[in-house]
This record gives C-alpha cells, sequence and structure tokens, in this order.
C-alpha cells in the first residue's frame, strides 16, 4: 500500500506567479489534510478536506489560498500571487473513514519564491 | 481550544544515555496525543499515540510515553540513545472539539553524540 504521495517534491515560483501543490491520498483515505511549516516555526494546520467537502479551513490565510479535493484525482493545494513569506513546506496527510485520529503524512512539498 | 507546549527546543544526549522530550498539553476534552518523528527534508512519521487506552504507550523505535492527565503531560522516553535518534520531535494533540486538526508543538531537535 503506498504511502500518502505529494508532488512536485521542490517547487520554485517568482512573485506573483501561481504555485499548484497536489497530494494523493493513501488507498481507502477519504480525508486529506494541509500544514504549512514556515523556518523557525512549527508546523500549522491549514485546511481539513472529504472528498467534494471542505470541513475545516480555520487555517487557511483570508486570500490566495484555495484547497480542493474532488471526486476523482488528487487534493489540490493552490496559492495565487505567491510572495516570499509563502515560502515554506507544505505537507499532505490523510486519514480512513473511521479511525482513532492517527493522520499519515506526505514527503511534503517545498516551495521557494523568489 | 487545544495547545502544545514542548520544553526544550534542543536536547542534547551521548549515545547509550536516557532520552527525555517534554511534552505538555492543553485540552478541554479528553484529548487524542501524538510524537511525531521528522528526519531532515523529510516527512512526519509516527512514533506512538495515545488514544484513551493504556496511559503507557510503547512506539516504534523503542521509544515509549506516559499520558499523565493530573500533569497534563505527555513525555516521549527512550532508555538508551542511538545515533540514528538524531532528529526533530514533534508532540501533536487533537481533541474532540476540534476533529481532525492536528495542534503541534514547536518540536525539540534532538542531538546525539558518539
Amino acid at each position: 500500500n503506498a504511502g500518502v504521495m505529494q508532488n512536485p517534491r521542490h517547487l520554485v515560483r517568482r512573485r506573483g506567479q501561481e504555485a499548484r501543490l497536489r497530494c494523493s491520498p493513501m488507498k481507502g483515505h477519504s480525508h486529506v489534510y494541509w500544514y504549512r511549516q514556515l523556518p523557525e516555526e512549527g508546523l500549522k494546520f491549514m485546511v481539513y478536506l472529504q472528498k467534494e467537502n471542505i470541513i475545516d479551513e480555520s487555517g487557511m490565510p483570508k486570500e490566495r489560498f484555495s484547497a480542493e479535493f474532488p471526486k476523482e484525482g488528487p487534493s489540490i493545494l493552490r496559492i495565487q500571487q505567491v510572495v516570499r513569506g509563502d515560502s515554506a513546506a507544505y505537507f499532505c496527510a490523510s486519514s480512513p473513514p473511521m479511525g482513532d485520529n492517527e493522520q499519515f503524512f506526505g514527503p511534503g512539498t517545498r516551495l521557494t519564491v523568489l | 481550544a487545544q495547545s502544545v507546549t514542548q520544553l526544550g527546543s534542543h536536547v542534547s544526549v551521548s549515545e547509550g544515555a536516557l532520552v527525555l522530550l517534554r511534552c505538555n498539553y492543553s485540552s478541554s476534552v479528553p484529548p487524542y496525543l501524538f510524537w511525531y518523528v521528522q528526519y531532515p527534508n523529510q516527512g512526519l512519521q509516527l512514533l506512538l499515540k495515545y488514544t484513551s487506552a493504556a496511559t503507557l504507550v510503547k512506539g516504534i523505535n523503542g521509544f515509549e510515553a506516559e499520558f499523565k492527565k493530573s500533569e497534563t503531560s505527555f513525555h516521549l522516553t527512550k532508555p538508551s540513545a542511538h545515533m540514528s535518534d538524531a532528529a526533530e520531535y514533534f508532540c501533536a494533540v487533537i481533541s474532540g472539539t476540534s476533529y481532525g486538526k492536528l495542534t503541534f508543538g514547536q518540536g525539540t531537535i534532538l542531538t546525539v553524540h558518539p
């Protein structure tokens, strides 16, 4: 059973461009979570999604950031008009529909904004 | 609201010595508690979890943690450190009111000296 897949692993963007980060959950997992790890900071929750639904987006910045988890295909975290402060590691995690709250993490996407 | 405090951003031990990484949590309801390890430029790997069963939890790689409700603590220990234990360790909590949202501590970097 393959683990959580994220791509790309590294992404370089210039200020003002768009960044799209993809996450494929583990097989059988219908819950996806996105976290951000900024330099010198801990991991911060961004958003929790189930298929076609956003359950909790309390950690998402109000502007430029959006997330989706369509019926088919990976979850996408989209950052529009990136700024240097968006440079960070973005981690996706997934969990099964029924469980004990354990989340399985992907290897992360490291975004660098020039 | 839930929160996690990890005492000590850096811990250094000698190979073979006891490892003790401290974690205190705040939660208004019985929590689920986790310890994750992160090696450089990698994702997070679950070490162990507390889900209201036994208060002494055994995890992978010889680590264990004890849930102490009276002290609101979930400290991570390992009797004998190995060089391969050098990594960053994160304590995290989910409480019933924030289902799906892992709240992480700031992390503790463990250094193991020969």
